[in-house]
């Protein structure tokens, strides 16, 4: 079946370092891929997104490349902020038969000042 | 730009009792979803709604959960009895389903407490 792994968390950072939230898949046919990111207490934001292999997503300084050959989507960020301070859920959505999507079980990343 | 809504943003009720949860999907948006969090777990899959009917539910959606589209804006999930488990964060979500590529936007979410 259809399933979404990504790195347990918490991950914690010192702010302006490098981010990396692994992410693979496992999925039947062609699934859209997406990084939805949950800051506390608030629902899920759509954060990034890429529909087929070798696109590659971005925004707010965050990108996500989908690689088919590796079954990935990881998540990456240059330089991270205290505002980035939330949990991530890598997901797919698959585009057949209907369009349910799969969340990972989120990983929390804590940048410190 | 346009967001899904839901109300109310926290509810709170007694073992047994019904809720509904209700949702404002974005206007031009074809399928409609519900997912659950429970408090510190991953997202889960409900069920899908396109046309009119279920598109697909998971095991967890079972016959003490109904969903229902009322009118052209609203739509709600039912929980005719609700236990003790079912606390959780309820998200809807909406989205398009063009040339079978889907984006799904989610709103805020009801948070349900049940005692």
């Amino acid at each position: 079946g259809n399933s979404v792994t990504q790195m347990e968390g918490p991950v914690t950072l010192s702010e302006e370092a490098f981010l990396t939230i692994n992410c693979t898949y496992t999925a039947t046919g062609y699934p859209s891929l997406f990084w939805y990111v949950q800051y506390p207490g608030e629902g899920l934001q759509l954060l990034l997104k890429a529909t087929k292999a070798d696109d590659k997503g971005s925004n707010k300084g965050f990108e996500a490349t989908y690689r088919k050959e590796t079954t990935s989507f990881h998540l990456e960020k240059g330089s991270v902020q205290v505002s980035d301070s939330a949990v991530y859920f890598c997901a797919l959505t698959r585009n057949t038969g209907g369009f349910k999507t799969i969340f990972g079980a989120g990983t929390r990343l804590f940048v410190k000042a | 730009e346009p967001e899904v809504t839901q109300t109310p943003s926290h509810q709170v009720t007694q073992m047994g009792q019904e809720v509904i949860l209700r949702c404002v999907p974005i206007s031009n948006h074809l399928y409609f979803y519900w997912y659950r969090q429970i408090l510190g777990q991953k997202v889960e899959f409900l069920v899908s709604f396109y046309n009119n009917e279920i598109s697909e539910k998971s095991e967890i959606f079972d016959d003490q959960f109904s969903v229902e589209r009322p009118d052209g804006s609203n739509f709600t999930l039912k929980i005719r009895s609700t236990k003790l488990e079912d606390s959780a964060m309820y998200f809807c979500a909406s989205g398009v389903g063009v040339a079978g590529v889907e984006t799904q936007y989610f709103g805020p979410g009801t948070r349900l407490l049940v005692l």
